[in-house]
């Protein structure tokens, strides 16, 4: 069975750092390319980041880039996002998910989803 | 605002035959790219409901169809549950972002 289980999340402080795992099993992690979507609270989703299967690929939303670093270690089956420069809009759920394919994620769709760690930037 | 628009909300009865729109523009749903549709129960994680515009995961009822004209796609769910009361969200590409994209959701609530 495939899971993917978010880590790293809590309550931080505006400016602060924060840095989130997922980690993978159930399948070839080096296999897939890999996101990172996020939900505020009551809100929709909004994709954050994603990262290709050798990490050869990588794209940022707008509103995180230059503040936050996607990367994945495959011998770990592991995805992690460095989150810099936290600001109050930042606080949401992040959900890790995995991508149907290895990179190019131009008509992919993300299957599954881990559960999601919540990340609260609040002074 | 989302790049993709969806009704805030529907409702139906059990039994009824909904349907909730996903309109985008000409640098996604426009440009051909697919359009994927999640399905979000209260609390928990999204799930994958339909991928590539009209294919459905295995495990997914045949109730839920999906389909896509144009720059606009739909998810239809017939013969409605009460267990089908949950968000729906649909994805697809934007070229003009480089970003894969979302509709704001759509609350369907069961009468």
């Amino acid at each position: 069975e495939v899971q993917l289980v978010e880590s790293g999340g809590g309550l931080v402080q505006p400016g602060r750092s924060l840095r989130l795992s997922c980690a993978a099993s159930g399948f070839t992690f080096d296999d897939y390319a890999m996101h990172w979507v996020r939900q505020a609270p009551g809100k929709g989703l909004e994709w954050v980041s994603g990262i290709s299967w050798n990490s050869g690929s990588i794209g940022y939303a707008d509103s995180v880039k230059g503040r936050f670093t996607i990367s994945r270690d495959n011998a770990k089956n592991s995805l992690y996002l460095q989150m810099n420069s936290l600001r109050a809009e930042d606080t949401a759920l992040y959900y890790c998910a995995k991508d149907i394919g290895s990179s190019g994620w131009y008509s992919n769709w993300f299957d599954p989803w881990g559960q999601g760690t919540l990340v609260t930037v609040s002074s | 605002q989302s790049v993709l628009t969806q009704p805030p909300s529907v409702s139906g009865a059990p039994g009824q035959r909904v349907t909730i729109s996903c309109t985008g523009s000409s640098s996604n749903i426009g440009a051909g790219y697919d359009v994927h549709w999640y399905q979000q129960l209260p609390g928990t994680a999204p799930k994958l409901l339909i991928y590539g515009n009209s294919n459905r995961p295995s495990g997914v009822p045949d109730r839920f169809s999906g389909s896509k004209s144009g720059t606009s796609a739909s998810l239809a769910i017939t013969g409605l549950q009460a267990e089908d009361e949950a968000d729906y969200y649909c994805q697809s590409y934007d070229s003009s972002l480089s970003a894969p994209v979302f509709g704001g959701g759509t609350k369907l609530t069961v009468l």
